[in-house]
């Protein structure tokens, strides 16, 4: 079945430390989104890739890192510098082709808490 | 300035009867999509239903209706025969091309809908 696997669905880590959240696809989408979600809020966009090697930032991209070297991936890393991290990350997927809805495929999303 | 907005944070329904979640939105782009999503409690963002600019006619999906009235500018999600696991977040989000190409999709802050026995 086709889909977008994230791992880990929970984690935690101590504060100062970098932690990475995994992101797979294989739909064969050409786009891959991050959000973060916050109780209460809706989702915000973090960074975001149309193509493979090419990503851009996002409305809340200060303390995340990310990279796109194969179309079917695209890792997150929380940084240390993120001074808020704990939350709810979802990625996401779309096709990118004139005439379509443009609708996102996301994945179950990673739950993240420092402590 | 939001661009989506959900003015109802709560929702509570009788089980088989309809109910409607407010959504509106803002742009001065003349193509633009609206789009609405589900999130149960587990976490995953579920695909509900679609409406262009464009079109012509309200969007249907099974049990699921798009409001478009594109003058107030407006879409409103209606789930007619409510079930027990309608009972969920719902998320409004708008694709426009304020970005110049980018064409991402914005996020209202939800409605929490609980379907009662």
């Amino acid at each position: 079945d086709g889909g977008i696997t994230q791992s880990p669905k929970y984690l935690f880590r101590k504060e100062g430390q970098n932690v990475t959240l995994s992101c797979e696809q294989n739909l064969n989408h050409d786009a891959m989104y991050w959000y973060r979600q916050d109780p209460g809020q809706g989702l915000r966009l973090i960074y975001y890739s149309q193509i493979v090697n090419d990503f851009q930032k996002g409305d809340i991209a200060e303390g995340y890192s990310v990279s796109r070297e194969k179309k079917e991936s695209f890792p997150l890393t929380v940084t240390s510098a993120q001074k808020n991290p704990t939350a709810f990350y979802l990625c996401a997927s779309s096709i990118r082709l004139a005439g379509n809805t443009g609708e996102l495929f996301f994945g179950e999303g990673s739950r993240l808490t420092v402590l | 300035a939001q661009k989506i907005t959900q003015t109802q944070p709560g929702m509570f329904v009788q089980e088989k009867e309809a109910v409607t979640l407010d959504c509106t939105y803002d742009t001065s782009d003349p193509s633009y999509g609206l789009f609405w999503y589900k999130q149960p409690s587990s976490g995953e963002m579920i695909f509900l239903i679609y409406q262009g600019s464009y079109d012509q006619q309200n969007a249907t999906e099974g049990r699921y209706s798009l409001n478009f009235q594109k003058a107030r500018k407006s879409a409103n999600l209606v789930i007619s025969a409510s079930q027990l696991g309608d009972s969920a977040m719902y998320f409004c989000a708008m694709r426009d091309d304020a970005s110049g190409g980018s064409y991402i999709p914005t996020f209202g802050r939800g409605t929490s809908l609980i379907v009662h026995p």
